[in-house]
Parts: C-alpha cells; structure tokens; sequence
C-alpha cells in the first residue's frame, strides 16, 4: 500500500527547532516532487513548502522562508522539514505530501498521497 | 483571505447535484492546473480531482471538476450522507511561486 507516515511532531517553545520527518513506502519515491502542507485545526490548509525529485529545486511559503528547510534523502526514501527560529503561529497539523509529477513547480497537477499528519505545538 | 476563493458552505439533499466553486486569477487557476481535495472529519485530505477533471483511481464518477478562465468548478451528483465533508481546491500561484489552497467549503447532506 503506497503510504507516507510522518514522524517529530511535539511541543516546543518559541525560537526552538524540531526536524520532522516522512518516510514513504510502496512507491517509487524518487520520482514525484514532496511537499509539506498544515493546518490549523478547524482551519484550511496552508502550502509550507516543495522540493523537486531530484532536490534540484525548492520554495517554501513567505510565512516559513529563511527559517524552515526542505530536504529529501532519496536512498532512504525520506522527506525531512528542519523547523528553526518557531513561532506561536506555526503550531499546527504538518502533512507530508506526495505530487503527481517530478517538479515541486512547474506543472503542478495535485498531491496524491498524504500522510496522517503530525502536530507540531509552538509554546511556552 | 485565501487566494483562491471557494464558498464557506454548500448543502444538498441525498442524491442531489452540488457545485462548488473556486475562484482565481491568470496567474493561478487561469494559466495552471486545478486540483480539489476532501477531507473528513479528523483524517488526511484525499486527492479527488487533479489536472481540472482528471478522477485518481478508486474516486467515484459521482465527483467531476471542470475549469474555464479563472474559475473552476467540482460538482457531486447524487449527493450521499459520506460526502459530508470538507472541499479544498488548489493550483500553482506563478506569482506567489508556491502552491496555494482555496479556504475550503463544508459540504452538509440535510
């Protein structure tokens, strides 16, 4: 069964770290771009950021950039998101997410495997 | 405020027709790809359309979307008590340079 399982989630104070990670089975991982996506419980999903197959290209979302960091190990058939400098306002559900095609970018077609999430709670 | 702007709510009796829709931009919706979500009540959002109106494998033919200029459109026919849920649409944003949702609509089978 194709399947991603999210793994770091917990509670933090403010300006602390946490690394999540995704491992993904039962497909050919290196394949298809990853992407992280959260949520607010009761909210709607928020895009944080993508990473090509071949982790030539990345972005991360205006509300993330210069302090979360995307990165894959192809090898292990893993996704990782390094959380630094975390804020109140990024608690939330962390899912990791499997796109259609190789590119984070261009042609975007959709995310079609998603993990069962991670909570990631940012408090003091 | 999201980019992309669905409804807050649509309802429907069993086996009705429902639209949802979701709003955009050239730089979004009007010059890529539109792919809509349904997430249940405590689970992971489940991929339903990608590509405008392409179905994954094991998503009903009762789910449809379908996209024209800027907008885009899912639509549920015979609307079923498990559908109760929420939507989400997306698309690539070229100006954002990022993947961008759309605020989601709750689906009610009254």
């Amino acid at each position: 069964e194709v399947q991603l399982v999210e793994s770091g989630g917990g509670l933090v104070q403010p300006g602390g770290s946490l690394r999540l990670s995704c491992a993904a089975s039962a497909f050919i991982f290196e394949d298809h771009a990853m992407h992280w996506v959260r949520q607010v419980p009761g909210k709607g999903l928020e895009w944080v950021s993508g990473i090509s197959w071949n982790s030539g290209s990345m972005g991360y979302a205006d509300s993330v950039k210069g302090r979360f960091t995307i990165s894959r190990d192809n090898a292990k058939k893993s996704l990782y998101l390094q959380m630094n400098s975390l804020r109140t306002e990024d608690t939330a559900f962390y899912y990791c997410a499997k796109a259609t095609e190789g590119a984070y970018n261009t042609g975007f077609g959709g995310l079609d495997v998603w993990g069962q999430g991670t909570t990631v709670t940012v408090s003091s | 405020q999201s980019v992309l702007t669905q409804p807050p709510s649509a309802s429907g009796t069993p086996g009705q027709r429902v639209t949802i829709s979701c709003s955009g931009s050239r730089t979004n919706i009007g010059g890529n790809t539109v792919s809509w979500y349904q997430q249940l009540p405590g689970t992971a959002p489940k991929l339903l359309i990608y590509r405008n109106n392409q179905r994954p494998s094991g998503v009903p033919d009762r789910f449809s979307g379908s996209k024209s200029g800027t907008s885009a459109s899912l639509a549920i026919s015979g609307l079923q008590s498990e559908d109760e849920a929420d939507y989400f649409c997306s698309a690539w944003d070229d100006n954002l340079g990022n993947v961008i949702f759309g605020g989601g609509t709750k689906v009610t089978v009254v």
